[in-house]
């Protein structure tokens, strides 16, 4: 079964903590990004690579950190620089047009 | 600067009729549009796109309009059922240059009355 996992599904961090988030894919997608969704708003990019090795920032990448070091694999570090960590977090992946999501993260940060 | 934009919050409808979802964009550049539907604590799934090169996709119980000149995209969905409740995000993406790249509305909120 193909598909993007994420977890875990709720994850909860003290302040000043750096927490990193898990992005698996086995879609053989070259490209994968990383948004965040808050009540009321749309999906704001974080990250996006486009192959292994490389990897850009979005919109909103300010206390965020990522890695590309395998092409099913792209983990999102929040690190405690970021103000406003509590979110919905979301992967995905793409070839062509079309994105494709996991199931999200849910991460609580008090 | 909001390049896509859904002005309508929410959307209520009863069951068996016509829901149509907006979305206006201000990017010219943008040629390719989709429609996502999301259930709450879900990821997104993919419903639907168009090209620019397009003004009309159908897909079942689903279609979608494009106005290039008026930089507006539709979503209809005909007949509406409960299980379609959700919020509905449109995103666009400028396939020749971005990659893939995706920017969204901020949603609507869908629900079908029985």
């Amino acid at each position: 079964d193909g598909g993007i996992t994420q977890s875990p599904k709720y994850l909860f961090r003290k302040e000043g903590q750096n927490v990193t988030l898990s992005c698996e894919q086995n879609l053989n997608h070259d490209a994968m990004y990383w948004y965040r969704q808050d009540p009321g708003q749309g999906l704001r990019l974080i990250y996006y690579s486009q192959i292994v090795n490389d990897f850009q920032k979005g919109d909103i990448a300010e206390g965020y950190s990522v890695s590309r070091e395998k092409k099913e694999s792209f983990p999102l570090t929040v690190t405690s620089a970021q103000k406003n960590p509590t979110a919905f977090y979301l992967c995905a992946s793409s070839i062509g047009g079309e994105q494709y999501f996991g199931p999200g993260t849910r991460l609580t940060v008090t | 600067d909001q390049q896509v934009k859904q002005n309508s919050p929410s959307l209520s409808v009863q069951e068996g009729r016509i829901s149509i979802l907006n979305c206006d964009y201000t990017n010219s550049m943008f040629d390719y549009f989709l429609w996502y539907k999301k259930y709450p604590a879900e990821g997104p799934t993919f419903l639907i796109s168009i090209s620019s090169i397009k003004d009309k996709n159908e897909d079942g119980r689903f279609t979608v309009f494009l106005n290039k000149s008026a930089k507006h995209l539709s979503l209809h969905i005909v007949p509406s059922q409960p299980g379609d409740s959700a919020v509905y995000f449109c995103a666009a993406s400028m396939l020749g240059t971005s990659y893939g790249k995706l920017t969204f509305g901020q949603g609507t909120i869908l629900t079908v009355h029985p």
